[in-house]
């Protein structure tokens, strides 16, 4: 079975701090990778996907993610966080081999400081 | 366009009861997933309709179910509810895998 990591749960940054968030899965299969991020008291929204090509897929509001096939691994970055990206952060894999089956990993919530 | 829509927003009920949530998903959304949000497990995905069929299954017991129909729209049903069945009730539809999903706001169950 499919699983996702994130390993942190909960990070506190200062404003123009620089972010990492990691993110890795188990699945020998193709797979499709997103970052979702819910702002307080809001709906899901999609921040960024990777499906084929490029591995260093760039997001909305200057987020950017990494695919590292060998070490199965899918961390999101900023260079300079602001008070605005306070939220919580999800990973999820898309297995897209034969059924499409999604797992969603825990969530990092990101708190920054102004 | 108009984003995914669930209803209703807020359910309270008892142990025992039964309950029908909805989902519409956007317009052309073929896809139409279910997902169950608690503090304590997090995002767990329930099962995922596509043309009328169920496509996927996550691990959630027989009293979660669901159905879609012909104008993509879903409804998820909860029988026999029990305390832990309480959590926020996501639903997402896509157009293709590669697009992701697009979610709606949910509908907060609290059994009481």
């Amino acid at each position: 079975a499919q699983s996702v990591s994130q390993h942190n749960h909960h990070v506190i940054l200062s404003e123009a701090a620089s972010l990492e968030l990691g993110c890795n899965y188990s699945y020998g299969g193709t797979v499709n990778l997103f970052w979702y991020v819910q702002y307080p008291g809001q709906h899901l929204q999609l921040l960024l996907k990777y499906f084929s090509g490029d591995p260093l897929v760039k997001g909305i509001k200057g987020f950017e993610a990494e695919f590292i096939k060998s070490k199965f691994s899918f961390n999101l970055r900023k260079p300079s966080v602001q008070w605005s990206d306070t939220a919580e952060y999800f990973c999820a894999v898309w297995n897209s081999g034969g059924y499409q089956k999604v797992t969603f990993g825990t969530g990092t919530k990101l708190q920054v400081i102004p | 366009k108009a984003g995914v829509t669930q209803t209703p927003r807020y359910l309270i009920k008892t142990r025992g009861q039964q309950v029908t949530l909805s989902c519409s998903p956007i317009s052309g959304h073929r896809s139409v997933s279910w997902y169950q949000q608690t503090p304590g497990q997090g995002l767990q995905f329930l099962f995922e309709y596509f043309s009328e069929t169920q496509r996927n299954k996550g691990n959630f017991p027989g009293r979660f179910s669901g159905r879609q129909f012909s104008n993509s729209r879903s409804e998820m049903n909860v029988s026999t509810l029990e305390l832990g069945d309480s959590a926020l009730y996501l639903c997402a539809s896509s157009l293709t895998d590669s697009e992701g999903a697009f979610f709606g706001r949910g509908t907060r169950l609290t059994v009481v």
